[in-house]
């Protein structure tokens, strides 16, 4: 069946220091691609998304790649703040509209 | 974006009671909903598939006696946790595509439901 890795948390970094948090997945056909972003005490919010291979999703600052041969979606930021202390969880979509996600990596950004 | 609210926010209960949690989609319909249950520092656990007009599907390991779901129309799901005990205790998302263009799925913001 399909599944996702992430590296696990926590990850801790300075404020403006760079961050990657990595994702691989095993999937059949051509999954669509996710970061979703929690909060504390909060529900999930879509942070980006990929759809096909090659398409870089981007959103506050955040990147990721969908690479296909690599099967990874890996989480960039170039300077990371107070306020992106959060769980992120790498996720895919295949067939049913059923998600997959990542076990969650919590990142704590310290001033 | 589209919103999808769940009520309540948080719930206090005692064993042996049964506890309803809301999930509507506000701006659109969802003939489909999805619950969710996450353990403290986990990811998360798909429960269930809501399915307006016909039976929810369970996914392995859940009673369906237990948590009971009821997709009452195209905006409102509903978890009931029948006979709740402590290790009930968590927190569970609900959430729905939107259907139309590429599916893009939207989660409310969580209930925290307590057992005491």
């Amino acid at each position: 069946g399909d599944s996702v890795t992430q590296m696990e948390g926590p990850v801790t970094l300075s404020e403006e220091a760079f961050l990657t948090i990595n994702c691989t997945y095993t999937a059949t056909g051509y999954p669509s691609l996710f970061w979703y972003v929690q909060y504390p005490g909060e529900g999930l919010q879509l942070l980006l998304k990929a759809t096909k291979a090659d398409d870089k999703g981007s959103n506050k600052g955040f990147e990721a790649t969908y690479r296909k041969e690599t099967t990874s979606f890996h989480l960039e930021k170039g300077s990371v703040q107070v306020s992106d202390s959060a769980v992120y969880f790498c996720a895919l979509r295949n067939a049913g509209n059923m998600l997959t996600f990542g076990g969650g990596t919590r990142l704590m950004v310290k001033p | 974006g589209a919103v999808v609210s769940q009520h309540p926010s948080r719930v206090i209960c005692k064993s042996g009671t049964s506890v309803k949690i809301e999930c509507r989609s506000l701006d659109f319909q969802a003939t489909t909903m999805f619950w969710y249950r996450q353990f403290p520092k986990q990811s998360l656990m798909l429960m269930a598939t809501s399915n307006e007009g016909s039976k929810a599907t369970y996914e392995q390991g859940v009673e369906k006696d237990k948590f009971l779901i009821n997709h009452a129309s195209l905006t409102l799901s509903t978890l009931t946790v029948t006979s709740a005990h402590p290790e009930d205790s968590s927190f569970y998302i609900c959430s729905a595509p939107k259907e139309g263009g590429r599916y893009e799925q939207y989660f409310g913001p969580g209930t925290r439901l307590t057992v005491t």
